[in-house]
């Protein structure tokens, strides 16, 4: 079993629609939890992150973490063609000893906004 | 800033050929990470350096990858000899050792091998 699970999609849906986008993890060391947007031909860009367990809103974007159910969501209201990208999550340790590290990727979903 | 400079941008090549691909991280970030994004398998890490020393490379395929950071401002990820499974978008991130540690991608190297 990967260690971080996510529909590959594709979703569709028209312009406006709220979009639930989420990942399940396996692994319990998992402290920050991420979204990135990647565009067609490009590097991912971070959209969100979250520590631990809660919500986090930026405008439109709305990061969820239930570290008990090993599930995050990230939501989009009134979506926009503009928001069309595959979005992946991303997620690593919480560490003592400071310092990066390496990511855990999901797939991405692939999500189209229809005009 | 200019961000993340990768090169080149397309790589073509055939089977048991040499591939070297190139990453100029931003000035003053101190991590470099390089990742390889297939549709099988996603976006995985191979490697990352800290201050130009190889942290961790238990993501690299095999013997035939090798990765080295000569200075702060260079880079380079080796496949020797290439094979068609090599075939990916390959992906060099930096980030600091402050604060969320976010980590900024380059546009990647698209690797097709014949």
């Amino acid at each position: 079993q990967k260690e971080v699970e996510q529909d590959p999609g594709p979703l569709s849906v028209p312009e406006g629609a709220i979009v639930s986008l989420n990942c399940t993890y396996s692994n319990s060391a998992f402290q920050y939890f991420m979204w990135y947007r990647q565009y067609s031909r490009k590097g991912p860009e971070l959209l969100m992150y979250t520590y631990s367990s809660g919500n986090k809103e930026d405008g439109r974007f709305t990061a969820q973490v239930d570290k008990s159910s090993k599930y995050i969501s990230l939501f989009i209201r009134d979506s926009q063609p503009s928001d069309s990208a595959t979005y992946l999550c991303a997620m690593r340790d919480g560490y003592s000893g400071g310092g990066a590290d390496g990511l855990t990727f999901g797939k991405g979903t692939h999500l189209i906004i229809q005009p | 800033d200019a961000g993340v400079i990768q090169s080149p941008r397309h790589e073509v090549t055939e089977m048991g050929q040499e591939v070297t691909l190139r990453c100029k991280p931003i000035s003053g970030h101190d991590y470099l990470f390089w990742y390889r994004q297939t549709m099988m398998r996603g976006l995985e890490l191979l490697i990352y350096f800290n201050n130009n020393v190889p942290i961790d490379d238990s993501g690299m395929p095999e013997d035939r990858f090798s990765a080295k950071m000569p200075n702060a401002s260079f880079s380079t990820l080796k496949i020797q000899p290439s094979e068609p499974r090599d075939s990916a978008v390959y992906f060099c991130a930096s980030t600091t050792g402050q604060g969320f540690h976010e980590q900024y991608f380059g546009p990647g190297t698209r690797l097709t091998v014949t």
